[in-house]
């Protein structure tokens, strides 16, 4: 399979835990996006790599949400002292440097966090 | 801040019959926009877009419609099939800020 792929895709933590998540998106995609999405509402965007650089945060990711993509490949978010309120489906996407006929972004399934 | 509504959360047609989604936005700096569907367990699936130097974009069985000066956008497809039964997004973008709506449940009876 060479889509999108995220990894776990399930995760149940207490309050105040720290949870990493992992996106590997499709082989020579430049740029990388994380989105956010709550029951009823559709993603929301949170980050853009281009590459290793991350060019793009939303004021939606606090202090306490850190990305990387360290080689230009996979990225990991990482969420400090969760609360309740992170409770939602983390959805990744790729789309390759020149995506600019169709501006088409590929999702992959998404990690679902739950927060206790 | 909604800057893409979609203000039906739910739509029922009969298959065969054209159903036709709508989706409303704000921003006038948006240059690009799209349409995603998505299954339950999967990320959404691109569909079709449209730049806004157009007003209308076909693929199929799936046209989209632009109408800048209404601010307006709208998805028809025609005949539907079963299978189109999904959750359809709107999003609309400008560089790497895309935004999306809260989503449509399309679905399509036999």
């Amino acid at each position: 399979d060479t889509g999108v792929s995220q990894d776990p895709r399930h995760k149940i933590t207490k309050r105040g835990q720290n949870v990493t998540f992992r996106c590997d998106p499709i082989s020579e995609h430049n740029r990388l996006y994380w989105y956010r999405q709550t029951l009823g509402q559709g993603p929301e965007f949170l980050t853009y790599f281009q590459n290793e650089a991350q060019l793009e945060k939303s004021r939606l990711l606090s202090d306490r949400f850190s990305a990387e993509r360290p080689k230009g490949s996979f990225s990991t978010l990482e969420i400090q002292r969760t609360e309740q309120g992170d409770s939602a489906m983390y959805l990744c996407a790729s789309s390759p440097l020149d995506q600019e006929l169709t501006y088409e972004q590929y999702f992959g399934p998404g990690t679902r966090l739950t927060v206790t | 801040d909604q800057q893409v509504k979609q203000n039906s959360p739910s739509l029922s047609v009969q298959e065969g019959r054209i159903s036709i989604l709508n989706c409303d936005y704000t921003n006038s700096m948006f240059d690009y926009f799209l349409w995603y569907k998505k299954y339950p367990a999967e990320g959404p699936t691109f569909l079709i877009s449209i730049s806004s130097i157009k007003d209308k974009n076909e693929d199929g069985r799936f046209t989209v419609f632009l109408n800048k000066s209404a601010k307006h956008l709208s998805l028809h497809i025609v005949p539907s099939q079963p299978g189109d039964s999904a959750v359809y997004f709107c999003a609309a973008g400008n560089n790497n800020d895309m935004r999306f709506g809260a989503g449509t449940r399309l679905t399509v009876k036999p």
